[in-house]
């Protein structure tokens, strides 16, 4: 199936450092997805790309599609406290519409 | 994007009860989306909420356990119905928006006693 692994699993680190997760699937995608979810709210999408080898920022942060559209990366430059929260990596499934799997999650941390 | 609002925010019930959500959407959507997050866990689809007809569900969850409405292109209702401790948990709704991508509501937060 479309499964997507997502890592690391949480993340504990020192304001101001860079942080990087990732997401994986033995399927091929052809849209990667990426939400943040803040403590008691709902997802909130932060990056979508559509093309591989694409790079989009959006701030401080930035992900990529990968070449083999089999995964993709999130990047955050210079965490600050308010990135504290579950990042998920999503994708559609395939001829399914709209329909998305999503990633396990990664958990950050921040201490100030 | 959409903006998406559910009642109950959160709510605590006794077993065997049932509770009704709703989810707005702030304009009209083609594809409205029902999903469960366990404590800690990642999101997993429940049901599509079709509008005019009945719901697609998702393997694992049942229309007798999970009803679901949608009467218009901007609503939705999901009842999780004879409650069990093992249905605490966070209920999201989210709308389709363009280019594949869905908009998530804030969440229904339940604890069953």
């Amino acid at each position: 199936g479309q499964q997507l692994n997502q890592s690391p699993q949480s993340m504990f680190i020192q304001e101001g450092e860079d942080v990087s997760m990732n997401c994986t699937s033995s399927s091929i995608f052809n849209t990667w997805l990426w939400y943040k979810q803040d403590p008691g709210e709902g997802p909130v999408l932060l990056i979508a790309l559509y093309k591989a080898g694409e790079l989009t920022s959006n701030g401080r942060l930035t992900a990529q599609f990968g070449i083999t559209r089999k995964d993709s990366f999130l990047n955050i430059s210079a965490s600050i406290p308010s990135d504290v929260g579950i990042y998920f990596c999503a994708g559609p499934i395939y001829n399914a519409g709209n329909m998305l799997t999503f990633g396990g999650g990664t958990r950050l941390m921040v201490k100030p | 994007s959409a903006v998406i609002s559910q009642k109950p925010s959160r709510d605590i019930c006794q077993r065997g009860t049932s509770l009704t959500i709703q989810c707005q959407v702030d304009s009209q959507v083609t594809m409205m989306f029902w999903y469960r997050q366990q404590p800690g866990q990642s999101l997993t689809l429940i049901a599509t909420a079709n509008q005019g007809s009945e719901a697609t569900y998702e393997s694992g969850f049942v229309i007798d356990k999970f009803p679901i409405s949608r009467p218009n292109l901007t609503f939705s209702t999901l009842t999780v119905s004879n409650m069990s401790p093992e249905d605490s948990s966070i209920y999201l709704c989210s709308a389709a928006g363009g280019q594949e991508t869905q908009y998530f509501g804030p969440g229904t937060r339940l604890l069953v006693l």
